[in-house]
């Protein structure tokens, strides 16, 4: 069974450095084809797609959060990370990991999603 | 970057009734790259349709997209209570994806 799970800080402060963790089970990264994406959703607003981290270590960024983002892996735990820097009021949001694979490049499993909300 | 723009915002629909959703490219999207899914509050979005027409394991035949290029449609026959939702469209190029903004289909 197909599952990712978010775990992190509900709160951080301005400023600081947001990791996420996304704990896969039921696959693997290090299958060709595989890919973890994280994607966020403001309160109440629409999704948007933050990184990408492929089986073959390939890592694709918003361009638009790039200079901020940085996605990895821990292949032997399963897991994959995202660090947002220098974090702000605006990056209050639901974080998704979600899984694309081989030539389906929707997004066919989902975490359940984790609410870090940016304050002092 | 490619933007997705759904139409309408909100769709005040009766159960039994039939829904129709659109997403406008702002530049032609490859079919096979272009999703729609369904979202609950609380909930993690679903995928519906993807590759533009294709419906996902376990969708119902109610729910069937159409359309090429810069303009998709998603298509909800007979409207469920359990249909009443956020749905957005999703289109993948050149290594990034891009969401509509959604539409939310609401029971009048």
């Amino acid at each position: 069974q197909v599952t990712l799970r978010e775990s992190g800080p509900a709160l951080v402060k301005p400023t600081q450095t947001l990791t996420l963790t996304c704990t896969l089970s039921g696959f693997s990264l290090t299958t060709s084809g595989m890919r973890v994406s994280w994607i966020r959703q403001p309160p109440g607003k629409a999704l948007e797609w933050l990184a990408r981290l492929d089986w073959d270590d390939d890592e694709f960024y918003s361009i638009s959060l790039k200079t901020r983002l940085t996605i990895s892996k821990d292949t032997s735990r399963n897991q994959v990370f995202l660090t947002m820097t220098n974090m702000d009021h605006v990056d209050t949001a639901t974080y998704y990991c979600a899984r694309t694979r081989g030539y389906q490049y929707y997004f066919d499993y989902w975490g359940q999603g984790i609410l870090v909300t940016v304050s002092s | 970057e490619i933007v997705l723009t759904q139409s309408p915002g909100t769709l005040s629909l009766s159960p039994g009734e039939t829904a129709t959703l659109s997403c406008r490219a702002s530049q032609s999207v490859s079919s096979t790259y272009f999703a729609w899914y369904q979202q609950k509050p609380g909930q993690a979005p679903r995928v519906l349709i993807y590759g533009a027409s294709s419906r996902a394991t376990g969708i119902p035949d109610r729910f069937s997209g159409t359309g090429s290029g810069t303009d998709f449609t998603l298509t909800i026959s007979r409207l469920e209570p359990e249909d009443f939702a956020v749905y957005y469209c999703q289109q993948y190029g050149t290594s990034f994806w891009t969401f509509g903004q959604g539409t939310k289909v609401e029971i009048k």
